[in-house]
C-alpha cells in the first residue's frame, strides 16, 4: 500500500514571493505518477501539476515546478510570484501506474493550508 | 459544460436514517470514484467503479454501497447513517485511455449526521 505525507498543515506566504510545499511518499512501486490538486474555498479540486515517475525532467506549469526526488521519494511544489487567488488547501496525490490496471485510483496526503498575504 | 454534478450539495441526516448521493458526468469517462475528506485526513476513496455495471471497494468501503447502472451516474448509498459518516464527499471521473490522467471532480456535497 501506498502512503502520502504533507508534513505542513499549514503555510502563509506574502504576495509575489515564492513558497514551498513538501510531500513524501513511501511505495515500492517503481512506475507511478505524482500529482499537486489545488482546493481552494469553493471546495473544487483542480490539478495544478502532474509529474511522471520514470521522467527525471521536474514538471512545471507556468509559476508552478515540482521538485521530484525519486530515490528519496520526495515530490515538493514551488509557488513563484504568489498571488492572492492561489489561497487553498494544497493536496499531494500518487496514482500507481499497474499498466492500465490500477484504475486511476489516487492516494492522498493530509493537506496543506496555503494563505496569500497581501 | 456541466463536468461532473453531484446532488445534493448540502444534506442533514439523523442516525439510522438512510439516503443517496448522485453524481453525473457528461465527459463519457469509462472510471468513476467516490471519495470522502475529512480534516487532516486528506480524501479517501470509498468505493470506484471502472465500468458501467461494475463497482469495487477502496480503502473506506464500511458502511456504504454503489451503483453504476448507467455510464454516466455512479450513485453512493447510506442506508443507516452513522455520525462518523458525517464529512464532505467527492465524486471524481477519468477516462479510460488516460494512464496516470487526470481525475475530474464534483463540488462536493456535505454531509452531517446528527
Amino acid at each position: 500500500a501506498q502512503t502520502v505525507t504533507q508534513s505542513q498543515p499549514e503555510m502563509s506566504v506574502q504576495e509575489a514571493e515564492t513558497v514551498t510545499l513538501s510531500c513524501t511518499y513511501d511505495t515500492s512501486e517503481s512506475n507511478y505518477y505524482l500529482f499537486w490538486y489545488k482546493q481552494p474555498p469553493s471546495r473544487q479540486m483542480i490539478l495544478v501539476i502532474r509529474q511522471e515517475a520514470y521522467k527525471q525532467q521536474n514538471a512545471t506549469e507556468n509559476r508552478f515546478s515540482v521538485n521530484f526526488q525519486k530515490a528519496a521519494k520526495s515530490f515538493s511544489l514551488k509557488i513563484s510570484d504568489s498571488q492572492l487567488g492561489d489561497t487553498a488547501m494544497y493536496f499531494c496525490a500518487f496514482m500507481y501506474d499497474a499498466g492500465g490496471t490500477s484504475y486511476g485510483k489516487l492516494t492522498f496526503g493530509q493537506g496543506t493550508i496555503l494563505t496569500v498575504h497581501p | 459544460n456541466a463536468g461532473v454534478t453531484q446532488t445534493p450539495k448540502f444534506r442533514v441526516l439523523k442516525t439510522g436514517q438512510s439516503m443517496t448521493l448522485l453524481c453525473a458526468q457528461d465527459m463519457n469517462h469509462e472510471y468513476m470514484y467516490w471519495y470522502r475528506q475529512d480534516p487532516g485526513m486528506g480524501l479517501r476513496l470509498i468505493h470506484y467503479s471502472v465500468g458501467e455495471g461494475t463497482t469495487a471497494k477502496g480503502e473506506v468501503p464500511d458502511g456504504y454501497n454503489v451503483s453504476r447502472l448507467k455510464k454516466q451516474n455512479f450513485l453512493l448509498g447510506l442506508e443507516s447513517a452513522a455520525p462518523s459518516q458525517t464529512s464532505v464527499y467527492f465524486c471524481a471521473s477519468s477516462h479510460l485511455a488516460a494512464r496516470g490522467g487526470e481525475l475530474f471532480f464534483g463540488e462536493g456535497s456535505r454531509l452531517t449526521v446528527l
